[in-house]
């Protein structure tokens, strides 16, 4: 069975500084999707960024990238030059794909 | 092209009713998920299906029961509503094969059973 682990209930950055936010994943899968959404208080789940576990690249898009260590099992977001809108929940997810597995989540407040 | 809807976005229930979800997306997208979500708390899964006709039983599958009778459509079922089954609803869809990594979240449905 696949585990997602994130273990900074909440974090705090200032404005337009960087933040990584940390998430450890346990599969036994070779092949896997590792993904990033963000929760802002109106509920909605907006998906963020997406990596493969073959790709060898790290993902980048925009502000936020993808810190894929495969062998640590890790994949932390990194948000260069926080915004105040980035004040929400992050969650961490990965997919084998049958079955889409999420972290508990990062309550992240960007501090002006 | 709407992504993926549900309906509805609201429902207050007495506990022992009963009610129905409804998840429809137009992506074509093989795998379908049904999430809940408590307060502070992260999404659990409570059922999948990986396709037209397939279900399977996710994290916390008591209580509900789900279809997938066509492809684009994913319903979540309560026959008897309980307290505990206050919660926010998420579906949500995946692609396959060279699209793998579209996936889309629903709005949610705020569900209160008092």
């Amino acid at each position: 069975a696949q585990k997602i682990t994130q273990t900074q209930p909440g974090m705090f950055v200032q404005e337009k500084e960087a933040v990584t936010l940390d998430c450890t994943y346990d599969t036994s899968d070779q092949s896997y999707g590792l993904f990033w959404y963000k929760q802002p208080s109106s509920g909605e789940m907006i998906f963020l960024i997406y990596q493969g576990s073959y790709d060898e690249q790290n993902a980048t898009e925009g502000r936020y990238s993808l810190n894929f260590q495969k062998a640590r099992k890790s994949a932390n977001l990194v948000i260069s030059a926080s915004q105040l809108g980035d004040s929400a929940m992050y969650f961490c997810a990965m997919t084998p794909p049958r079955q889409l597995t999420f972290g508990s989540g990062t309550q992240l407040t960007v501090l002006p | 092209n709407a992504g993926v809807t549900q309906t509805p976005k609201f429902r207050v229930l007495k506990t022992g009713q009963s009610m129905t979800l409804l998840c429809a997306q137009d992506m074509n997208h093989e795998y379908m998920y049904w999430y809940r979500q408590d307060p502070g708390m992260g999404l659990r899964l409570i059922h999948y299906s990986v396709g037209e006709g397939t279900t399977a039983k996710g994290e916390v599958p008591d209580g509900y029961n789900v279809s997938r009778l066509k492809k684009q459509n994913f319903l979540l079922g309560l026959e008897s509503a309980a307290p505990s089954q206050t919660s926010v609803y998420f579906c949500a869809s995946i692609g396959s094969g060279q699209a793998f990594y579209e996936q889309y979240f629903g709005p949610g449905t705020r569900l209160t059973v008092t």
